[in-house]
């Protein structure tokens, strides 16, 4: 069945560091592929989106390529912000619905 | 996108107890998901919303526990039936298609109700 393998967290890092968390998946056929972001005590938000190979999503300096050949879909920042603390979950979109990753908690530190 | 919002926010209840949680949307949407989050983990979807008909529900959970109605498109609830300690979660609504363009099949998701059950 589809399934999504997502960094475990928390990752922590100080203003302006580089950011990646690996994001990968296993799906029939050519799934659209998202990020969502959720805040401290708020709902989920859309982040970026990806829907077909070497497509890249991006959004508030987030950026994601859609990469058929190894199944990834990894989120990248290269300056985060303490803004950018939240957890945030890749899900790829099986026939008619989303499977969403366990979640990567994002702290950054001043 | 849609503006998507839940009723109540949260709520605390005593076991055995039922809660309906409304879900309104400001446009119609063709999809309307329920979903729930326990404390720190990921989502899990409930069921799907069907318009007109019996929602489908996911592997683990059934109807009696969770019933749903869809009377229209941009209206939806989830009843969290005899409740237990165990049902303490985030329940969370979410569409898709909404707006005059497909949008790759985007989710947009409601603010969530936080339910503590005691």
């Amino acid at each position: 069945g589809n399934s999504v393998t997502q960094m475990e967290g928390p990752v922590t890092l100080s203003e302006e560091a580089f950011l990646t968390i690996n994001c990968t998946y296993t799906a029939t056929g050519y799934p659209s592929l998202f990020w969502y972001v959720q805040y401290p005590g708020e709902g989920l938000q859309l982040l970026l989106k990806a829907t077909k190979a070497d497509d890249k999503g991006s959004n508030k300096g987030f950026e994601a390529t859609y990469r058929k050949e190894t199944t990834s879909f990894h989120l990248e920042k290269g300056s985060v912000q303490v803004s950018d603390s939240a957890v945030y979950f890749c899900a790829p979109r099986g026939t008619d619905k989303l499977i969403f990753g366990t979640g990567t908690r994002l702290q950054v530190f001043p | 996108s849609a503006v998507i919002s839940q009723k109540p926010s949260r709520d605390i209840c005593q076991r055995g107890t039922s809660l309906t949680i409304q879900c309104q949307v400001d446009s119609q949407v063709t999809m309307m998901f329920w979903y729930r989050q326990q404390p720190g983990q990921s989502l899990t979807l409930i069921a799907t919303a069907n318009q007109g008909s019996e929602a489908t529900y996911e592997s683990g959970f059934v109807i009696d526990k969770f019933p749903i109605s869809r009377p229209n498109l941009t209206f939806s609830t989830l009843t969290v039936s005899n409740m237990s300690p165990e049902d303490s979660s985030i329940y969370l609504c979410s569409v898709e298609g909404a707006g005059r363009t497909n949008s790759y099949n985007e989710q947009f998701f409601g603010p969530g109700t936080r339910l503590t059950v005691l």
